[in-house]
């Protein structure tokens, strides 16, 4: 059975303050997708990023930086100089592929994340 | 905006009754994702539609169908309808299945609160 765990509850931290939000999962299969997805206090949910089990290369996009480790099964999401439009609840989800042509997700409980000004 | 319509924006229902939410995905999107997000169960995938056929189902109670149509607007029919099934859902929209970089344009949801 696959499962996410995002162990912090809520983070707050001060504008411009660098913050990482962790991301655990477990899976016996060994090819599978991370993902990572925000949803600010309005409510829509925004596509961050998606990663293949295959793939370890970090990623950065602006000041959004993702780092994938199998080896701890971790899949970290670190926002550098967070802005008070950070603010969301981020969610880790991971998903397997069914015979290459479905996805199956399951997502962690979320990160609450205040950007106070 | 995402392109990814969702009708209607809010439903309120009473126990017992059926519903049907319907979702259209973004033009050119073949692939359509339905999600339920509520306070007790977190975010849940429910079932995921590829070019009409079924690819993925999770976590999807047996009151609840979906189906992908021709011009690939997708419903999902939740009947006899409880009180923990108010929440919101999601859908979402991709161009494929699952590609490499991939990306996925939600909707707005629909927020359904049985009474």
């Amino acid at each position: 059975a696959q499962k996410v765990t995002q162990a912090q509850t809520e983070i707050s931290v001060v504008e411009k303050e660098d913050v990482t939000l962790d991301c655990v999962y477990e899976t016996r299969d060994t090819t599978y997708y991370l993902f990572w997805y925000k949803q600010p206090p309005s409510g829509e949910l925004v596509f961050l990023i998606r990663r293949n089990s295959f793939d370890e290369q970090n990623e950065i996009s602006g000041r959004y930086s993702w780092n994938f480790q199998k080896s701890t099964s971790s899949f970290n999401f670190t926002i550098t100089a967070s802005q008070v439009v950070d603010s969301a609840v981020y969610f880790c989800a991971l998903s397997v592929s069914k015979s290459g042509y479905g996805q199956n997700f399951v997502f962690g409980p979320g990160t609450r994340l205040s950007v106070l000004p | 905006d995402s392109g990814v319509t969702q009708t209607p924006k809010h439903l309120i229902t009473a126990t017992g009754q059926r519903v049907t939410l319907r979702c259209s995905p973004r033009s050119g999107d073949l692939s359509v994702y339905w999600y339920q997000q509520s306070l007790d169960q977190g975010l849940q995938f429910l079932i995921q539609y590829y070019n009409g056929e079924e690819r993925a189902k999770g976590n999807i109670l047996e009151r609840f169908s979906a189906q992908q149509f021709p011009d690939l607007h997708s419903e999902l029919n939740l009947s006899s309808l409880e009180l923990g099934d108010s929440a919101l859902y999601f859908c979402a929209s991709s161009v494929w299945a699952g590609g490499p970089q991939e990306t996925q344009y939600f909707g707005p949801g629909t927020r359904l609160l049985v009474l």
